[in-house]
């Protein structure tokens, strides 16, 4: 069964720290990975990742895959109170429904001033 | 603002009721994707209508079905509440094909 694993499952840091959100996979015919931040209720897009070792960067965020390994990371620095969200993680293999993301259950981060 | 709607915000039902959740897409979007979060979990692939046709589903019982109409927009309607689907319900609308997602607000729905 195709399931996806994030951790931590929650994280407290203090504004201005670094943090590094995980996220690892199995699924078959692995197609792309995005990353989405939910402060309330809709999910916002972060990033898609496709290809390994390929930095994608916005900011202060940057994320990057590992196909090999089966995972990816997400990177805040200089963490901001309005960082404060749960970070999803999901994974769209190729057949099926175009559109069927496999959501991990999320990092509850919360930034600290 | 992604441009996708949906209504109503929040509902409360009771157990054994049907109920209708509607979206809107996003202007230009032929594919409508719902979506079922519980509290402290991620989001959980219903269903997903292309060209007014199912076609694509998750482990959901067919209690849970949907509509998808002319101008893109979609219903999804759950017969025979259960208590545990109380959750948040999401709506994502795309072009077929497309990479990316874009998510509604979503409806807060109880089942008391």
């Amino acid at each position: 069964e195709d399931k996806v694993v994030q951790s931590p499952l929650s994280l407290v840091v203090h504004e201005g720290d670094t943090v590094t959100l995980n996220c690892s996979y199995e699924v078959t015919n692995f197609r792309s990975l995005l990353w989405y931040k939910q402060e309330k209720k809709a999910p916002t897009f972060l990033f898609m990742l496709t290809s390994s070792g390929i930095e994608k960067k916005s900011g202060r965020l940057s994320s990057i895959l590992d196909k090999k390994e089966l995972f990816s990371i997400l990177n805040i620095t200089a963490t901001q109170t309005g960082d404060s969200a749960v970070y999803l993680c999901a994974v769209r293999n190729y057949g099926g429904a175009t559109n069927k993301l496999i959501f991990g259950t999320g990092t509850l981060l919360a930034v600290q001033p | 603002e992604t441009g996708v709607t949906q209504s109503p915000t929040h509902l409360i039902k009771t157990r054994g009721q049907q109920v209708t959740l509607r979206c809107s897409s996003q202007s230009g979007h032929n594919t409508v994707s719902w979506y079922q979060q519980a509290l402290g979990q991620g989001p959980q692939f219903i269903f997903q209508y292309y060209r007014e046709e199912e076609n694509g589903r998750g482990n959901f019982p067919p209690r849970f079905s949907g509509l998808q109409f002319p101008n893109y927009s979609s219903e999804l309607n759950v017969n025979a509440l259960e208590l545990d689907d109380s959750a948040l319900y999401l709506c994502a609308s795309s072009w077929q094909g497309s990479t990316e997602a874009f998510f509604g607000q979503g409806t807060r729905l109880t089942v008391v």
